[in-house]
């Protein structure tokens, strides 16, 4: 167990729906990552927020935004799903920047139908 | 697009043997991560190398670091049953954002 928690684990939607994925961090890590994993694509970096601001942008979506609220908690929002983005997602966390291991999730499996 | 190609793309070796999986990257580095994934399940941390690093141990696991050659490489020795998952290195610029490679397969048999 990383320590780092998502929800939910499974989620099985229609195009052109819109849907939320929720991770916390471990206890203490400010450093939050969101990662696609697709059979296509691989493991692509979307986004990362760091004690509540956003510090890197990969290849994220215009679709997609995410937040990291006060608690450290953040969530990755994908709208007008297409069947492409279904993909495992992962958040990982860090205690800092890149200098320290990323811990990860257990991935949120998402389905677009 | 990936930083990180590993090699080779899969790896059937048998118990007790010793696996060896290498990792190459185009740009310059602040660390090196190594991670193992089961079937579909999440990602877990098996070694951090830093730039300035040569070679690190954990356990049954040991990593290199050539940043000339730009080339990593993760040996798993007296492998088991149940070191079989996917494998993947993933480099780390300054801010932790971390780039993948494909992944190396690797089955061991009993």
């Amino acid at each position: 167990d990383s320590g780092v928690t998502q929800t939910p684990k499974h989620l099985i939607t229609a195009t052109g729906q819109r849907v939320t994925l929720r991770c916390s961090p471990r206890s203490g890590d400010l450093s939050v990552y969101w990662y696609q994993q697709s059979l296509d694509q691989g493991l692509q970096f979307l986004i990362q927020y760091y004690n509540g601001e956003e510090r890197a942008k990969g290849n994220i979506l215009e679709r997609f935004s995410a937040q990291q609220f006060p608690d450290l908690h953040s969530e990755l929002n994908l709208s007008s799903l297409e069947l492409g983005d279904s993909a495992l997602y992962f958040c990982a966390s860090s205690s800092s920047g890149g200098y320290n291991e990323q811990f990860f999730g257990p991935g949120t499996r998402l389905t677009v139908l | 697009s990936q930083q990180g190609e590993e090699d080779p793309q899969a790896l059937s070796i048998q118990e007790g043997e010793n696996a060896t999986m290498n990792c190459s990257y185009k740009t310059s580095i602040n660390n090196l991560q190594w991670y193992r994934q089961n079937s579909g399940r999440g990602l877990v941390h098996l070694i951090l190398i830093r730039s300035n690093e040569r070679e690190k141990h954990s356990g049954r696991l040991r990593v290199t670091l050539d940043t000339s050659k730009k080339s990593s490489s993760l040996l798993i020795t007296a492998s088991r049953a149940a070191d079989t998952a996917s494998y993947f290195c993933a480099t780390s610029d300054s801010w932790g954002k971390l780039q993948f490679g494909a992944g190396t397969q690797v089955v061991v048999t009993p």
